[in-house]
């Protein structure tokens, strides 16, 4: 089964940090993606890179970036963390092409900025 | 643009009560819908993917089905244990794009 990891569930932190949230997919995956959910506005992608170096921005990435060293490896940076920014974070991985392109999740990280 | 609409928001059933989700979609050439299930705090469980209309998928109580401009899931005899967000998306044909979601339909299922 294909699992995608995030490091963590739940984080706490104050306005202003620079904060990391990594996620780690095992499948061999080209595309990883980066979305944040919040109430009544249902899934938006921040980033999604389909290659190791490559990125793209999706529909909301002021004040975030990337960076996506190993193919298996995906991390998205807050680089001064903002009380708006406070949401549950999701990351997915997918295959690149034909059959078989469904992305799969990880559990999330619901982030809360004070 | 662009774009994916769920039906309804919120649907509320008895057990045993069986009913539809709508998914209606606006895509510059459809490379792939999906259907997604999320329970309340983790991350959406991938249910189905439908590639042409006509193409019909079952999972136990689920049926999901496709058209060129929608694509319903059916849900038969519902159990308490089904009550969940279910999430639309679709991949667009375009190289280089990331799924497109629809916000959800949230069903409530009571014994």
């Amino acid at each position: 089964d294909v699992k995608v990891t995030q490091s963590s569930r739940y984080l706490v932190k104050r306005t202003g940090e620079k904060v990391f949230l990594e996620c780690v997919q095992d499948m061999d995956h080209e595309n990883m993606f980066w979305y944040r959910q919040d109430p009544g506005l249902g899934l938006r992608l921040i980033y999604f890179s389909y290659d190791v170096k490559m990125k793209e921005k999706g529909d909301i990435p002021e004040g975030y970036s990337v960076s996506r060293e190993k193919k298996e490896r995906f991390s998205l940076i807050l680089e001064s963390a903002s009380t708006n920014q406070t949401s549950m974070y999701l990351c997915a991985s997918s295959l690149t092409g034909g059959a078989g392109t469904e992305a799969f999740f990880g559990q999330g990280t619901r982030l809360t900025v004070v | 643009e662009d774009q994916v609409t769920q039906s309804p928001e919120a649907l509320r059933l008895q057990e045993g009560e069986s009913s539809s989700l709508n998914c209606s979609y606006t895509v510059s050439g459809l490379r792939g819908l999906f259907w997604y299930r999320q329970d309340p705090g983790k991350g959406p469980e991938f249910l189905f993917t439908l590639y042409s209309a006509g193409e019909e998928k079952e999972k136990e109580r689920l049926k999901a089905t496709l058209t060129k401009k929608e694509s319903f899931l059916h849900i038969t005899a519902p159990k308490p244990e089904d009550s969940a967000t279910y999430l639309c998306a679709v991949v667009p044909h375009r190289a280089g794009t990331a799924l497109i979601f629809g916000k959800g339909t949230t069903l409530s299922v009571s014994s």
